[in-house]
């Protein structure tokens, strides 16, 4: 069974451009959670879906956004890039939120900003 | 006080010997506890799961929980090379949530 896919897997964006990044979760999956993972603040909270519905947001500024489609697919966007939104970002899925849920995270979207 | 607490290590042990990875959260309602293993430039990889009090072994792996204490560990038996990695503690909260808590890792060296 697949994992779950992450798209684009690298990419290099100019400050104040706008970066979209796409996840798959694993066939079944319906709960699909991002993350931002950078040396200094570690692995954090971006946004969870579940349902199309956005049932949680982190402590993150407005340019970042996400969306989930009819087929569980998931997109986030950040919008007017900055240089330390350079970073590792992980899609995780689950089958449903809450306890008892496994969650696996994809190989990640390795964005640098330059 | 963070969130998820862990020792950043590194903590080196020789090859063979039993490793023991620590972390301790702050939420008393957390109900799901994960442990991933990160390898440098790769995604976190899940390794244990565990949501009530008690042990849980998989292989030479073994999870354990204290609610109680609020505490969760992580013990490598018969440790290899291979396991050198960043270890990552995470916790779900309660109610009906996928959101996890990360902790900053744990850096296991494993000496041949």
């Amino acid at each position: 069974k697949a994992g779950v896919t992450q798209t684009p897997r690298y990419l290099i964006k100019t400050r104040g451009q706008q970066v979209t990044l796409s996840c798959s979760p694993i066939s079944g999956h319906r709960s699909v959670s991002w993350y931002q993972q950078t040396p200094g603040q570690g692995l954090q909270f971006l946004f969870e879906y579940f349902s199309e519905t956005q049932r949680n947001k982190g402590n993150f500024p407005g340019r970042f956004s996400g969306r989930q489609f009819s087929n569980s697919r998931s997109e986030m966007n950040v919008s007017t890039l900055e240089l330390g939104d350079s970073a590792l970002y992980l899609c995780a899925s689950s089958l449903s939120p809450g306890v008892g849920n496994t969650i696996y995270f994809g190989e990640g979207s390795w964005l640098t900003v330059v | 006080q963070k969130e998820v607490e862990q020792n950043s290590g590194p903590l080196s042990v020789p090859e063979g010997a039993i490793a023991s990875l620590n972390c301790t959260y702050s939420d008393r309602g957390s109900q799901s506890f994960f442990w991933y293993r990160q390898y440098s430039g790769k995604s976190p990889e899940l390794i244990m799961f565990i949501y009530s009090n008690g042990d849980k072994e998989d292989g030479r792996f073994t999870a354990q929980l204290n609610k109680a204490s609020q505490y969760v560990s992580l013990l490598i038996r018969d440790s290899q090379p291979s396991d050198s990695a960043t270890y990552l503690c995470a916790v779900g909260g309660s109610g009906n949530t996928g959101k996890l808590i990360f902790g900053q890792g744990t850096t296991l060296q494993v000496k041949p």
